[in-house]
């Protein structure tokens, strides 16, 4: 596609109760990040994929929170037994590594919000 | 480590005045320098990039000079208009290190007709 994809758009989910939010990177592209930004905040870096490594999970808040990118494509972000704070957007983004010049490509998000 | 600090925000300018947005950061090595920009209900954006020390990068009036005497990326535009209100993020991608990203806490312009 021309962009990066993210689904759904929005997700309104009672406390307590698993999401899933999806993320089609473009193609091509090597490297995988997943973001979270709260209400009048800054951006939150939640996970990070490059290529066929380990990925960098040092983000993740608590073990509630797993992602995973199947076939070096597109990723999906689990968030288990959701809380009222984790009502945010998550942002998911990719990236072309070519020495140090990478851009990244920002897709439009998902508007989380837990009851 | 890596890091990025950015002016606090938010700030309010009126139309046509001159903008300055500080960015510092913390790096090992010769990272590239990112200004990102979110419009209301948009996702982000790259607005400039510079890849390397004295490099300007520029887009849409704005500029920014990769300063590394004074680690600083300083985002600047000599006339806002209302269509620039939005929220600006400084980033770093350390050189060297696969395609991490370090993003300042963002900086929410508003421009008053």
């Amino acid at each position: 596609g021309a962009g990066v994809s993210q689904s759904p758009s929005n997700k309104v989910t009672e406390k307590g109760k698993d999401v899933e939010l999806r993320c089609d990177p473009i193609s091509g592209h090597t490297a995988l990040y997943w973001y979270r930004q709260s209400l009048g905040q800054g951006l939150e870096f939640l996970i990070y994929f490059q290529g066929n490594s380990a990925p960098d999970k040092s983000g993740l808040p608590s073990d509630r929170f797993s992602a995973e990118r199947t076939g070096g494509s597109v990723s999906t972000l689990t968030i288990q037994r959701t809380q009222q704070e984790d009502s945010a957007v998550y942002l998911c983004a990719s990236s072309f590594q070519r020495g140090g010049h990478n851009e990244q490509f920002f897709g439009p998000g998902t508007r989380l919000t837990v009851l | 480590g890596n890091s990025v600090t950015q002016m606090e925000g938010p700030v309010t300018l009126s139309e046509e005045a001159f903008l300055t947005i500080n960015c510092t950061y913390t790096a090992t090595g010769y990272p590239s320098l990112f200004w990102y920009v979110q419009y209301p209900g948009e996702g982000l954006q790259l607005l400039l990039k510079a890849t390397k020390a004295d490099d300007k990068g520029s887009n849409k009036g704005f500029e920014a000079t990769y300063r590394k005497e004074t680690t600083s990326f300083h985002l600047e535009k000599g006339s806002v208009q209302v269509s620039d209100s939005a929220v600006y993020f400084c980033a770093l991608s350390p050189a060297n290190t696969g395609n991490q990203f370090y993003f300042g806490t963002g900086t929410s312009l508003t421009v008053i007709p």
